[in-house]
């Protein structure tokens, strides 16, 4: 496809994991992005992974990537009522071009 | 070191007014890209400065516009608005390519009436 594609909505107790998934579009591409947006506010980067890796941990936020099948992911282990959000994946495709993203996954949060 | 940051945070226009919105990257940081997000249409890519030319357009009409000066601040202009142009506009820096990693602003929410 040509978008970069994310489910819509996920919805987790507090505690659990979350994973929210991305299918990017460019092989190419060389970093791959989370971005947590809260309601009212920017985009605040969460973290990043180079292409030529297949995960990166970062506190309770651990990436994986399978470049075979052009799909992110991230994991937020104990999630907290402060991790509601919407989350963004986004790619940096191939030549001099800006981040693509996807629509976005609106994690809630039940405690 | 402080962040990207945007003026005004809210502005509230009438059909086929203008309206002028400002970015002042982080501190180094030469280049600026815009962008635009709406419920349905998502995070949209306007255009991106680099050293007061911009280096990449996405895909609007010629109402939007921008420009950078020569300390890396840009502003963005949306003549004629329309009632589509309600969004919340969001300015990315980064370090001098598009794709180093983007720091983004808290945006500013525009409403048109």
């Amino acid at each position: 496809g040509e978008d970069v594609e994310q489910s819509l909505f996920l919805s987790v107790r507090e505690g659990d994991s979350s994973v929210i998934n991305c299918t990017y579009t460019d092989s190419s591409s060389t970093y791959l992005y989370w971005y947590k947006q809260e309601p009212g506010a920017g985009l605040q980067l969460l973290t990043y992974i180079f292409s030529n890796m297949d995960m990166k941990q970062d506190q309770r936020l651990t990436v994986l990537l399978n470049k075979k099948d052009k799909h992110l992911s991230l994991r937020i282990a104990d999630t907290q009522t402060g991790d509601s959000a919407i989350y963004f994946c986004a790619e940096t495709p191939s030549g001099n071009t800006p981040l693509v993203f996807g629509k976005g996954t609106r994690l809630s949060v039940i405690a | 070191k402080a962040g990207v940051t945007q003026t005004p945070r809210y502005l509230i226009k009438t059909r086929g007014q203008q309206v002028t919105l400002s970015c002042s990257p982080i501190s180094g940081h030469r280049s600026v890209s815009w962008y635009q997000q709406t419920p349905g249409q998502g995070l949209q890519f306007l255009f991106e400065y680099f050293s007061e030319t911009q280096r990449n357009k996405g895909n609007f009409p010629g109402r939007f516009s921008g420009r950078q000066f020569s300390n890396s601040r840009s502003e963005m202009n949306v003549s004629t608005l329309e009632l589509g142009d309600s969004a919340l506009y969001l300015c990315a820096s980064s370090l001098s390519e598009p794709t180093d990693t983007q720091y983004f602003g808290p945006g500013t929410r525009l409403t048109v009436l």
